[in-house]
C-alpha cells in the first residue's frame, strides 16, 4: 500500500533563500509523481508532474526531481519570495496495475517565506 | 482557459439537512474525483467516475453519494451531514487516471451547524 511522507512539516525561511522540500514514497512502481501548492482555504494548484521515465522537471524557479529506486522526490525552490508561502503537497499513485488508481497525498510542508 | 469549477466556494448546512456540491470541467477529461480534506490533513479520495463507471472507496461512508449526469458535471451529495463532515471538498479531473496529471478545482468549504 502506497504511503507518502513529507519532511519537514513546516519550514520558515528568509526571502531570497534557496530551499528543498522532501517527499518519500513506499511503492516505487509508480507512473509519475505530482507536486501541488495549496494556499489557505483554497484548492490545489498543480506545480509539476514528473513521469517515471524522467528524473526531473523544471518550471521557472521550481525544480522537482524523482528517484524511484530510493523512493524519493525533492522540490527545489530557488530565490524564495513571500508569495511562495503556502503548503506544498506531493502525491503518488496508489496502484501500478490500474489506471483508475488513487493519488495518495503526503500531509504537506507548510512554507513561510519572511520578507 | 480550460478548468475545473466548483460551486459554491463556501456552503453552510444544518446538521442532518441534505446538501449537494457541484463540480464542472471544460477539460473534457474522462475521470472525475471527489476528495475530502480535513484541517491539516492530506486529501482523501471518496470516489471517482471513469466515464460513467462509478468507483467507491471502501471506507467512504454511505452518507456520501455522487452523480455524473454527463462528461462535464459531477455532484457530491451528502444525505445527512454530521458535524464530522465539515471539511474542504475538492473535485479533480484527469484525462486517463493516474497515467496523467490531476487538475483540481478551488474547493468547497463545508460548514455544518
Amino acid at each position: 500500500k502506497q504511503e507518502v511522507t513529507q519532511i519537514p512539516a513546516a519550514l520558515s525561511v528568509p526571502e531570497g533563500e534557496n530551499l528543498v522540500l522532501n517527499c518519500s514514497f513506499t511503492d516505487s512502481a509508480i507512473y509519475n509523481l505530482q507536486w501541488f501548492r495549496q494556499d489557505p482555504g483554497k484548492g490545489l494548484t498543480s506545480l509539476l508532474l514528473i513521469q517515471s521515465s524522467q528524473r526531473e522537471q523544471t518550471s521557472g524557479r521550481l525544480n522537482a526531481s524523482l528517484d524511484k529506486s530510493s523512493g524519493r522526490s525533492t522540490l527545489y525552490i530557488a530565490a524564495s519570495q513571500p508569495g511562495d508561502s503556502a503548503t506544498y503537497l506531493c502525491a503518488a499513485p496508489s496502484d501500478y496495475g490500474g489506471s483508475q488508481g488513487n493519488l495518495i497525498f503526503g500531509k504537506g510542508t507548510k512554507l513561510s517565506v519572511k520578507p | 482557459d480550460a478548468m475545473v469549477i466548483q460551486n459554491p466556494r463556501y456552503q453552510v448546512t444544518q446538521f442532518g439537512k441534505p446538501v449537494t456540491l457541484s463540480c464542472s470541467q471544460t477539460l473534457n477529461h474522462n475521470v472525475m474525483y471527489w476528495y475530502q480534506q480535513k484541517s491539516s490533513q492530506a486529501p482523501k479520495l471518496l470516489f471517482h467516475y471513469y466515464d460513467k463507471d462509478f468507483n467507491n472507496e471502501a471506507d467512504t461512508p454511505d452518507n456520501f453519494q455522487s452523480r455524473r449526469p454527463n462528461t462535464s458535471f459531477c455532484f457530491l451529495d451528502i444525505r445527512s451531514p454530521g458535524l464530522g463532515d465539515a471539511a474542504m471538498y475538492l473535485c479533480a479531473t484527469s484525462a486517463q487516471g493516474v497515467f496523467d496529471g490531476y487538475t483540481f478545482g478551488s474547493g468547497t468549504r463545508l460548514t455544518v451547524v
